[in-house]
């Protein structure tokens, strides 16, 4: 199975801030790799496909960089709505696994 | 809009089975896998499996293999995951998810989920 690590595990940042999440992959799996935010009582939401790739009516201060092995996905400006927990996932092969998320909390 | 609705809020005992249903809207049903993922309370995002509603082929996660059977009518466009023989390590927000792929882009992502079946296993 592939293995996804992401880090920081938590952060805690303030309105404004510019927030950097990485993630790297156990073995090459080109541009792969999806982001999704997950907040309390509500579905998961893909925020960022094909590493790059901005998904559709999601802000434009998300975005994703990366290939091969390691990965990033960045908020250039927080905002209160982007309090919430951020997990990366290979798209590579099957099992398609997660990374361990992040939880971005109010600094 | 594509809408995925799941089944509601589910309390098991430890040893039982548990059904969560997926029903899909907006879309045609067959042209798309769904997957099923859960997350335990404080955990992350663990993958179970998917199935291809216009075969019925699925695979599953070798941690579940052997107790998650995951099936589709395509009659009511509704999917369905069952897994049996229920401990307290279960108890979990289950989700299913639709998965999508566009020509040019590597891989394949979620989107969208369902709103999540909270399953809780208790004796």
């Amino acid at each position: 199975d592939i293995q996804m690590t992401q880090s920081p595990s938590s952060l805690s940042a303030s309105v404004g801030d510019r927030v950097t999440i990485t993630c790297r992959a156990s073995q090459n799996i080109g541009s792969s790799v999806n982001w999704y935010q997950v907040k309390p009582e509500k579905a998961p939401k893909v925020l960022i496909y094909a590493a790059s790739s901005l998904q559709s009516g999601v802000p434009s201060r998300f975005s994703g960089s990366g290939s091969g092995t390691d990965f990033t996905l960045t908020i250039s400006s927080l905002q209160p709505e982007d309090f919430a927990t951020y997990f990366c996932q290979q798209s590579y092969m099957t099992p398609r696994t997660f990374g361990q998320g992040t939880k971005v909390e109010i600094k | 809009q594509v809408q995925l609705v799941q089944s509601g809020a589910e309390v098991k005992k430890p040893g039982a089975s548990v059904k969560v249903s997926c029903k899909a809207s907006g879309y045609t049903f067959t042209d798309y896998y769904i997957n099923w993922v859960r997350q335990a309370p404080g955990q992350g995002l663990e993958w179970m499996g998917w199935i291809h509603p216009a075969s019925g082929g699925t695979d599953s996660a070798q941690s579940f293999q052997g107790r998650v059977t995951l099936t589709r009518d395509t009659s009511i466009t509704t999917a369905y995951m069952e897994l049996s023989r229920l401990t307290s390590d279960d108890t979990a927000v289950y989700y299913c998810a639709r998965v999508v792929a566009l020509a040019g882009k590597e891989g394949s992502w979620f989107d969208p989920w369902g709103q999540g079946t909270l399953v809780t296993v208790s004796s």
